[in-house]
């Protein structure tokens, strides 16, 4: 079955300093991967998209990923943190199941960012 | 600007009412989706539609309604028969299902919460 798995539930880093959220997946399939934010009682907000191109894949507001299909991971990087990356991050795979393509999320990662 | 919109923001339900939430998108998207979010669990698709008059369950449906007699509309009916409703409901779109490449648009949200 495919899965994402989120390894850490709470990261806190100093402003100022790097981002490091990780993502596994586990997938069938050559997948579509993505990373999306949310801020407290809001939508999601897509960061990034991995669709097979480059494994290295650059998102808005100085974030970027890389695609390890040998590590079956997709991990978030920023290298300097900002006071407003403080919200909630979810890795999420897109994936074919039984002819329909699904979503599938991760459980999130909550950023805390020190001043 | 095209988006999602959901309405209201914050809801409350009543022992034993059925309650709608709106979605309505202006983005000419043919795929919908509803989920459910509570803390520290992501996202979990609660029904899903590819296009106008025809919708499937996700993975929690018990409970909840849906229907989709126009594109760009897609209200979730909460019903009484739900025990636990109180969560974080979000709906998400992707123009069609032809690709796994598509990131999914959300809109802001509805909060549910019992009196």
């Amino acid at each position: 079955a495919q899965s994402v798995t989120q390894l850490d539930s709470h990261v806190s880093v100093s402003e100022g300093t790097p981002v490091l959220l990780r993502c596994n997946y586990s997938s069938s399939y050559s997948p579509s991967l993505f990373w999306y934010v949310q801020h407290p009682n809001k939508g999601l907000q897509l960061l990034l998209k991995y669709t097979s191109a480059a494994t290295l894949v650059k998102g808005i507001n100085g974030f970027e990923a890389e695609f390890k299909k040998s590590e079956t991971s997709f991990h978030l990087t920023k290298p300097s943190a900002h006071m407003s990356d403080a919200a909630e991050y979810f890795c999420v795979v897109s994936d074919l199941t039984s002819g329909t393509y699904k979503y599938i999320f991760g459980t999130g990662t909550r950023l805390k960012v020190l001043a | 600007d095209g988006g999602i919109t959901q309405s209201p923001k914050y809801l409350f339900r009543k022992e034993g009412q059925n309650v709608t939430l709106s979605c309505e998108q202006n983005l000419n998207h043919d795929a919908m989706y509803w989920y459910r979010q509570d803390p520290g669990q992501g996202l979990r698709l609660i029904y899903y539609s590819q296009i106008v008059n025809d919708f499937q369950k996700g993975d929690i449906a018990e409970g909840y309604s849906v229907s989709r007699e126009k594109k760009e509309s897609f209200p979730l009916t909460v019903t009484s028969a739900q025990k636990n409703p109180t969560a974080f409901y979000l709906c998400a779109s992707t123009p069609g299902q032809g690709s796994i490449f598509q990131p999914q648009h959300f809109g802001d949200g509805t909060r549910l919460s019992i009196l």
